[in-house]
């Protein structure tokens, strides 16, 4: 019965470094939302996954973000040549079935928090 | 694009005080739309939703209805509490479309 888990909880990098987030959705649920949060702001979309497939990824700002979820579980975003402004609360979520019904109802991690010196 | 507008914060209230907080969306279609909560040190918890127009959602004593009328789905709670005392967030479809988030202080 837990919820969804995210790790780390704090990740703190270099200018220009390679990172990886890692979620682990709650057992069962078919979809995965990635979000970020910049201080004092609502969280923005980045990427929805149904199953494996990543079903919407119009909100990865550029090419440096990526995201996969090659078991159905487990994601892991991968964010390449870091930089300043990518440091962010990064938060994942998980629903039963996604948006093939539109009663689902998302349930948040507790976020892995980046920080880019 | 689609959009949500929220009312900005932030908001102080006294206990038994009553709050609304404004959002307004724009959207093709008609979509579900969603209030979450943010407790101070806890993740993001969804609050209610409503699916459809005339849809009223409630939990905990807040309520919102799907306005499709005036596009809206404003949260309200006749009575507040210390407890309530929380960042609120409005938002719609499976991208949430957040808008920024309103936080709400309520003083005993």
């Amino acid at each position: 019965g837990a919820g969804v888990s995210q790790t780390p909880s704090n990740k703190v990098t270099e200018k220009g470094k390679y990172v990886e987030l890692r979620c682990d959705p709650i057992s069962g649920h078919t979809a995965l939302y990635w979000y970020r949060q910049s201080l004092g702001q609502g969280p923005e979309f980045l990427i929805y996954f149904q199953g494996t497939g990543a079903a919407d990824d119009s909100g990865l700002p550029n090419d440096r973000f990526f995201a996969v979820r090659p078991e159905g579980s487990v994601s892991t975003l991968k964010i390449q040549r870091t930089e300043r402004g990518d440091s962010a609360v990064y938060l994942c979520a998980s629903s039963p079935r996604g948006w093939t019904s539109d009663t689902d109802t998302q349930y948040f991690g507790p976020g892995t928090r980046l920080t880019v010196l | 694009g689609d959009s949500v507008t929220q009312m900005e914060g932030p908001v102080t209230l006294s206990e038994e005080a009553f709050l609304t907080i404004n959002c307004t969306y724009t959207a093709t279609g008609y979509p579900s739309l969603f209030w979450y909560v943010q407790y101070p040190g806890e993740g993001l918890q969804l609050l209610l939703k409503a699916t459809k127009a005339d849809d009223k959602g409630s939990n905990k004593g807040f309520e919102a209805t799907y306005r499709k009328e005036t596009t809206s789905f404003h949260l309200e709670k006749g009575s507040v509490q210390v407890s309530d005392s929380a960042v609120y967030f409005c938002g719609h479809d499976y991208k949430l479309s957040f808008g920024a988030g309103t936080t709400v202080t309520v003083r005993a």
